[in-house]
């Protein structure tokens, strides 16, 4: 069966650092991934999708990249975080663009 | 046009109600609408999902009513446990393309024993 991992479970950062985010899908090949970001009371805010390696695309501009380095790995990264950056990020995938995406459990970033 | 309104923000039901979660949408291209259940510290989870060649359908306690003339969905949840306290997220999408999944701002259900 397909799993999705993300790590860490949850980051503390001062304003200013990098951050490197990682997620692994296991299970099945060339996935869809997908990067969202889920501020308080709001939904979830598609930030970048793949739809194979090295093929980004960006949804938001804003301080964060994306990079799919291999098939089933999607980083989120960032050169100098802001406290505009806090919050709970979710990556997901899906077999293909008609089957539904399946997430993982998140790393809730905090910016100091 | 990107929009899915999501109704309410929160809601508390007895056990054994039926709570009601509304969502509207703009884009009339959107055909799907899936339904997703997130509990605390994780990520949401595939609940249910409905094409709008349908105006209804049911997987266990979970049902989804459709309407596409009024561009509306919900999601009602049949004898409701204590352990569907969670948040309720609608989305909606176009499938056959680069699909990116446009999703409501959810609601936070709780069900009291």
């Amino acid at each position: 069966s397909q799993t999705i991992h993300q790590w860490p479970a949850t980051l503390v950062q001062p304003v200013g650092s990098p951050l490197s985010l990682e997620c692994t899908v296991e299970g099945t090949s060339n996935p869809n991934l997908y990067w969202y970001r889920q501020a308080a009371g709001r939904g979830l805010q598609l930030l970048f999708y793949s739809v194979g390696i090295g093929q980004i695309s960006s949804e938001v501009p804003q301080n964060l990249s994306a990079s799919r380095p291999q098939d089933r790995q999607f980083i989120l990264s960032s050169k100098k975080l802001l406290l505009s950056d806090s919050g709970f990020y979710l990556c997901a995938w899906s077999a293909d663009t008609n089957q539904p995406q399946h997430f993982g459990d998140g790393t809730r970033l905090s910016i100091l | 046009q990107q929009q899915v309104k999501q109704s309410p923000q929160s809601l508390i039901v007895q056990k054994g109600g039926i709570p009601i979660i509304n969502c509207a949408y703009e884009n009339t291209a959107f055909d799907y609408f899936p339904w997703y259940q997130q509990f605390p510290g994780k990520g949401p989870a595939l609940l249910i999902a409905i094409r709008p060649d349908v105006s209804e359908k049911k997987e266990g306690r979970f049902t989804i009513s459709f309407n596409k003339s009024a561009k509306q969905f919900s999601l009602h949840i049949m004898d409701s446990q204590p352990g569907d306290s969670a948040t309720y997220f609608c989305a909606a999408s176009k499938l056959g393309g680069n699909e990116k999944l446009t999703f409501g701002t959810g609601t936070r259900l709780t069900i009291i024993p």
